[in-house]
């Protein structure tokens, strides 16, 4: 079974410095996605960003970036020039193969805090 | 991006009734939809899977007599709480996936239950 682990369960970041969020995963698969998604205090899940296990390139959107090293099984993500409004939880997640109709597993998220 | 919405957003019930929740895709023909549950603090625990016009995939230890499941429409599934207790108590989380939004899963807001 894939598992994914945060082992950070808060972080704190002020206001346009740089943070980086930490995500590890077990699976046997070599077909799999790896998202990043944020819950403001609204609890919508909102999808901060995407990446394709076949893609060597690491996935950016914005202030958005993400680390991905496949042998160590590593997904981080690097928020820039961080906001007020990035303070959520984050949650890493899997998902085997590019079909949107398999499960996805997170992880147990991490807290972020944004200092003004 | 693709909506989801859900119905009700918070529902305040007596031990022992049942309570319906509500989740459609908007804009799209949802093939699948997911069902979550999420404790204060934690992260988001997959309870079934349910594809149009199927019965539903229940996660190990998610009683399906508990947690009726119905996915009768493209557009609609629905989870019901039945004999609910305080122990049910939490917020319910909807995803879909399907048609153009094939290459993901987008979120419902949630609903918050709480069982008196």
């Amino acid at each position: 079974a894939q598992t994914v682990t945060q082992s950070q369960p808060e972080m704190s970041v002020q206001e346009a410095e740089t943070v980086t969020l930490s995500c590890t995963y077990d699976t046997s698969e070599s077909d799999y996605y790896l998202f990043w998604y944020k819950q403001p205090p609204s609890r919508q899940m909102i999808l901060v960003i995407r990446q394709e296990a076949y893609k060597q390139q690491n996935a950016t959107e914005n202030r958005f970036s993400v680390n991905f090293q496949k042998a160590a099984k590593s997904f981080s993500l690097k928020i820039s020039d961080s906001q007020l409004g990035d303070a959520a939880m984050y949650f890493c997640a899997y998902r085997k193969s590019n079909n949107a109709g398999n499960m996805l597993t997170f992880g147990g998220g991490t807290r972020l805090m944004v200092k003004p | 991006g693709a909506v989801v919405s859900q119905h009700p957003s918070r529902v305040i019930c007596k031990s022992g009734t049942s309570v319906k929740i509500e989740c459609r895709s908007l804009d799209f023909q949802a093939t699948t939809m997911f069902w979550y549950r999420q404790f204060p603090k934690q992260s988001l625990m997959l309870m079934a899977t349910s594809n149009e016009g199927s019965k539903a995939t229940y996660e190990q230890g998610v009683e399906k007599d508990k947690f009726l499941i119905n996915h009768a429409s493209l557009t609609l599934s629905t989870l019901t709480v039945t004999s609910a207790h305080p122990e049910d108590s939490s917020f319910y989380i909807c995803s879909a996936s399907g048609g153009v939004s094939y290459n993901e899963q987008f979120f419902g807001p949630g609903t918050r239950l709480t069982v008196l």
